[in-house]
């Protein structure tokens, strides 16, 4: 069983810039939730997807939006970089919705906005 | 107010020490996740508690529902257990809160 992958590790924008970050889930696991974490902070949650269907977003605005597709793989999109969308980006994949059921974290994607 | 607080936010140990980390949280729950975090930006996922206790290893959880409180314990701490420990809250029907996390650093 792999684990979580996310891509790529390192990414350096300017602002006003739009960035795709790519995750990749455990096989079989059918919801992925995406996480934003600001130095020293702990990690917000930016939205959740179920079997390729948007469940439950955080306060994030639209520009930040998301896909989920058949292959457990998926992608947090974000338009219009602003610089205080540096941050790592985690990806968790999990077996089902639920707040009880354990997380897989990836790696992080940490991205560094000029 | 945050809605999960951790503390102590920092906490340096010597090696063999017993360490607690606690988390107090402010809203209705199903279950509380303690998560573990190196430099570099990896979580791994220790417990989930919904009730009780759970021990793995030298690590042991614990939450009382009613006073909306959980510890994390580490028995005879080691330089490998340096990490952040962030604590993780899910209201019913709702996502995961995050604490702000605890640096522990143990020193040999």
């Amino acid at each position: 069983e792999t684990g979580v992958t996310q891509s790529p590790t390192h990414l350096i924008k300017t602002r006003g810039q739009q960035v795709t970050l790519r995750c990749s889930s455990q096989s079989g696991h059918n919801t992925v939730s995406w996480y934003q974490q600001a130095l020293g902070q702990g990690p917000q949650f930016i939205f959740q997807y179920y079997r390729e269907e948007e469940n439950g977003r955080g306060n994030f605005p639209p520009r930040f939006s998301g896909l989920q597709f058949p292959n457990y793989s998926s992608e947090l999109n974000v338009n219009a970089l602003e610089l205080d969308d540096s941050a790592l980006y985690l990806c968790a994949s999990s077996l089902d919705r639920l707040s009880t059921d354990t997380q897989y974290f990836g790696p992080g994607t940490r991205l560094t906005v000029l | 107010k945050n809605e999960v607080e951790q503390s102590p936010q920092n906490l340096t140990a010597q090696e063999g020490e017993f360490i607690t980390i606690n988390c107090s949280y402010s809203v209705g729950i199903s279950a509380l996740h303690w998560l573990q975090q190196h430099p570099g930006g990896g979580i791994v996922s220790l417990f989930m508690l919904s009730s009780g206790k759970k021990k793995h290893g030298r690590l042991i959880a614990t939450i009382n529902i009613q006073e909306k409180h959980s510890s994390l314990h580490i028995t005879a701490s080691h330089p490998r257990d340096s990490a952040v420990y962030i604590c993780a809250v899910g209201p019913w029907g709702d996502k995961l809160i995050f604490g702000t996390g605890t640096r522990l650093q143990v020193f040999p």
